[in-house]
């Protein structure tokens, strides 16, 4: 069974620091790996995908893979009180597929 | 555009009863997903369709679920009857699918269901 695992925190970083968020998962033929941030209340919008191994930075946030590993990471720089919310990673196999999702880290910046 | 519409926002019936959750993908958008989401089991992805066919249904929990989608622009998820532990946000969610790498979700705002 397809699962992807993050610890669920909550995580607590200074305002202006690098806040760093981790997964992995446990199909090797997933193929496409993506960030999504959900606000309390609100529905998971999409900030990050990846699906080479490397970094790829839009913004402030570098997302970070490798496929070796298993293992996907999101770097927040100079974090904002607005960054926090529930950062949910996801996996998928490609083509017409679903996504599978992690539990979420809850993100916590602190002024 | 209007984005994915999901109705009702809320959802508020007793157990035994009949639920049926509404979704309108975003225009041209050719694949279609519900999920589930729990404190405790998080995002699951209940059914999805592409091209308005059902592709794998395997997450979905029971017999008491069903999924239709009878054009491109409406789908519907159904439960009867229902129970408590049927109690979640309901999300749906579409994308444009292609023959490469999965397109990105878009995701309505959900249906917050409670069966008392």
């Amino acid at each position: 069974q397809k699962e992807v695992e993050q610890n669920s925190g909550p995580l607590s970083v200074p305002e202006g620091a690098i806040a760093s968020l981790n997964c992995t998962y446990s199909d090797r033929g997933s193929q496409s790996f993506f960030w999504y941030r959900q606000y309390s209340g609100k529905s998971p919008e999409l900030i990050m995908s990846i699906y080479s191994n490397g970094d790829k930075e839009d913004g402030r946030f570098t997302a970070q893979l490798n496929k070796a590993s298993q293992y996907v990471s999101l770097l927040i720089r100079d974090s904002q009180p607005s960054d926090s919310a529930t950062y949910l990673c996801a996996s998928s196999g490609g083509g017409a597929d679903g996504l599978t999702f992690g539990k979420g880290t809850h993100l916590i910046i602190q002024p | 555009d209007a984005g994915v519409i999901q109705s009702p926002r809320h959802e508020v019936t007793e157990m035994g009863q009949e639920v049926t959750l509404r979704c309108k993908p975003i225009s041209g958008h050719n694949s279609l997903f519900w999920y589930r989401q729990t404190m405790m089991r998080g995002l699951e992805l209940l059914i999805y369709f592409n091209n308005n066919v059902p592709i794998d249904d395997s997450g979905m929990p029971e017999d008491r679920f069903s999924a239709k989608m009878p054009n491109a622009s409406f789908s519907t998820l159904k439960i009867q009857p229902s129970e408590p532990r049927d109690s979640a946000v309901y999300f749906c969610a579409s994308s444009r699918q292609g023959s490469s790498a999965n397109e990105k979700l878009f995701f309505g705002s959900g249906t917050q269901l409670s069966v008392l």
